[in-house]
């Protein structure tokens, strides 16, 4: 069946500038991740939503960051005013949620975001 | 505070030389351990989870063992389809959530 799909893969914008990255996560995951990724880094947690609500938004580095989940499917991570250090890939994942721990979570290939 | 390491950060086999990759951590009431293969410019696919100490899994080349404290990804006999960066995550039960925190990972070269 399909993956977890995102959009961009790649997004370019100049700095001061909002962007918008696009989550479908695999039909029936009701647990949605954000993390970002940056070059030859690991994967910082931003945000998770069990449904439509984030009961973990800790990750977010700062409030130009935010997240919504419409319909229990579809996520958009926002950036406002975006800055260089936000250049990083930005990760989403999927899972069945927390009836079901253990189980694993699966990706999508990413958003590449560059900031000039 | 949950913490992962993996070590090391980088090895570079030949191919047919066999070794292990380590993930250590510190969490409060481990649920699961996971190991990610992940391939340039591709996100983490799932290889492994492993729930107990003791517990192995197998696929392939790769096997994945789990004590209280670590985690190893052992490789025998790899080929070069094997370089990638493997990473373990640890998940933990969080404000009534399981929380999943990755290591940074191994970058793994096997050479021809």
């Amino acid at each position: 069946g399909a993956g977890v799909s995102q959009s961009p893969s790649n997004k370019v914008t100049e700095k001061g500038k909002d962007v918008e990255l696009r989550c479908d996560p695999i039909s029936g995951h009701t647990a949605l991740y954000w993390y970002r990724q940056s070059l030859g880094q690991g994967l910082e947690f931003l945000i998770y939503f069990q449904g439509n609500s984030a009961p973990d938004k800790s990750g977010l580095p700062s409030d130009r960051f935010s997240a919504e989940r419409t319909g229990g499917s579809v996520s958009t991570l926002t950036i406002q005013r975006t800055q260089q250090e936000d250049s990083a890939v930005y990760l989403c994942a999927s899972s069945l949620g927390t009836d079901s721990y253990n189980s694993p979570l699966h990706f999508g290939n990413g958003t590449r975001l560059t900031v000039t | 505070e949950d913490q992962v390491t993996q070590s090391p950060e980088a090895l570079r086999l030949q191919e047919g030389e066999s070794s292990s990759l380590n993930c250590s951590y510190t969490v409060s009431g481990l649920r699961g351990l996971f190991w990610y293969r992940q391939d340039p410019g591709k996100g983490p696919e799932f290889l492994f989870t492993l729930y107990s100490a003791g517990e192995e899994k197998e696929k392939e080349r790769l096997k994945a063992t789990l004590t209280k404290k670590e985690s190893f990804l052992h490789i025998t006999a790899p080929k070069p389809e094997d370089s990638a960066t493997y990473l373990c995550a640890v998940q933990v039960p969080f404000g009534g959530y399981q929380k999943v925190t990755f290591g940074t990972g191994t970058k793994l070269q096997v050479i021809p």
